[in-house]
């Protein structure tokens, strides 16, 4: 069981907007950024959106993080049938004392 | 570019140590937090633990009695050791760099290396 919620699976139409959620508490998203990570099928995760809302570069901007409290989300616009993928949220954790991942949420493009 | 690569043995014997070995290139390795990830079969993400150039590590309190992550700069090389391995061990394993010391940030990744543990 993950220190991070996500919900397994959400789906969209291309074209269509979609955000997956990352739930935490008071030790890890509370009081720690949110780093977002897309792991396409067969691939290694690459860093999506740093800093809980900072895209690293050759991101596209299509891609957006936010956070508010305890939770996280990412948000797609404009889904593209190459955004499915599986979809992880990350953060430290001050009880932990470590970085701890969401089980992860896979994206269907309809 | 920093690029990562990981390498080791793909199959370990249950009860005996996994070793893995990341080499760094394209930046340098005095810098940085330099972690293990991996990832079971169909399964989320579970780091490991990182180590700092500099040798102090930190690891993930379920895996902490049996791992061992060190560092060799000279080779640009960092290591991971897992003791008493069972088949839950099994996974794909990533090496990573993280971004800061409070942070769950990893820029660059190594492709993953497939260990299975089975006799």
């Amino acid at each position: 069981q993950s220190v991070l919620t996500q919900p397994p699976s959400a789906s969209g139409t291309p074209g269509q907007r979609v955000t997956i959620s990352c739930s935490g508490g008071s030790s890890n998203i509370g009081s720690n950024t949110v780093n977002w990570y897309q792991q396409l099928p067969g691939t290694a995760p690459k860093l999506l959106i740093y800093s809980s809302n900072q895209r690293p570069s050759g991101v596209p901007d299509r891609f957006s993080g936010s956070k508010s409290g305890t939770s996280a989300s990412l948000a797609i616009s404009g889904l593209q049938s190459e955004d499915e993928a599986d979809y992880y949220c990350a953060a430290w954790d001050d009880s932990l004392n470590g970085p701890v991942f969401g089980g992860g949420t896979k994206l269907t493009v309809l | 570019q920093v690029q990562l690569q990981e390498s080791g043995p793909g199959l370990v014997k249950p009860s005996e140590t996994l070793s893995l070995t990341c080499t760094v290139s394209g930046g340098s390795i005095s810098s940085d937090y330099w972690s293990w990830i991996r990832q079971p079969p169909g399964k989320g993400l579970e780091w490991i633990g990182y180590i700092y150039y500099s040798g102090s590590t930190n690891y993930n309190p379920s895996l902490k009695s049996r791992v061992t992550i060190s560092v060799d700069t000279s080779k640009k090389q960092f290591s991971l050791k897992l003791s008493s391995v069972t088949a839950a061990d099994t996974a794909v394993y990533y090496c990573a760099n993280k971004i800061g010391s409070y942070s769950a940030r990893f820029d660059y990744w190594g492709q993953g290396t497939l260990v299975t543990v089975s006799s």
